[in-house]
């Protein structure tokens, strides 16, 4: 499993993009990169996945250099109802014994935006 | 939203009885998990199933036990509740690996 590394918090305001940067040095060959959000209460919701370079969608943008040992969540535009934990998942635990993968969420870094 | 539900909602009990959290799926996706989360902590894996009757262990399995006899429900059973099973606690389905989970909207346990 890929160990992540990413801000504990991030402060911003409405209006401002926020970057979030994760670093995973040891991403493996097969490795997907997946963010999620969490608002308070809630379970995780999916934001985002990628492999390599770029990806956009509704939501956000994930940019991955071409090593793909960090990864960067973009927020465009930030309002309060971002305010939010956000994760970033690098692979899935591998079980030798049965071939099966886990899912595992560090952390997260806990956005808050303000007015 | 993808079919998930999660019962009950909240549950009051006490020290030393036994509890049963239910994951009801709709989806008929093959991985299903249990997680706990702390007050100002991320989710901790407690348990997964890969399919029927096939489940594993997760980060923090001791005092938990989990059973999946069909496609759509995996039951977390709490054989003894302590308190510091306080907690809320979170399903997730999904299809495969690398594929996107769906959460259900958890469960407040609390053990007094």
């Amino acid at each position: 499993l890929a160990k992540t590394t990413q801000p504990i918090s991030m402060d911003s305001y409405e209006g401002q993009e926020v970057n979030i940067t994760c670093s995973h040095n040891n991403i493996a060959t097969n490795d997907y990169i997946t963010w999620y959000q969490q608002f308070p209460s809630q379970g995780p919701r999916f934001i985002i996945q990628g492999y390599k370079t770029k990806v956009t969608n509704e939501v956000a943008s994930l940019f991955i250099p071409a090593d793909r040992k960090s990864s960067t969540l973009s927020l465009p535009r930030v309002s309060l109802s971002d305010t939010a934990v956000y994760y970033c998942l690098v692979g899935d635990p591998f079980d030798m014994d049965t071939g099966r993968r886990a899912l595992t969420f560090g952390s997260g870094t806990r956005l808050q935006v303000q007015p | 939203d993808a079919g998930i539900t999660q019962s009950p909602r909240h549950k009051v009990t006490e020290t030393g009885t036994p509890v049963t959290l239910r994951c009801h799926q709709t989806e008929n996706h093959r991985y299903m998990y249990w997680y706990r989360q702390d007050p100002g902590h991320g989710l901790r894996l407690i348990h997964y199933s890969y399919g029927v009757k096939d489940t594993d262990k997760g980060e923090v399995s001791d005092g938990y036990s989990v059973s999946r006899s069909k496609t759509e429900d995996f039951l977390l059973t709490l054989e003894s509740a302590t308190s510091s099973q306080t907690s809320v606690y979170f399903c997730a389905i999904r299809q495969g690996e690398d594929t996107e989970a769906f959460f259900g909207q958890g469960t407040r346990l609390t053990v007094v």
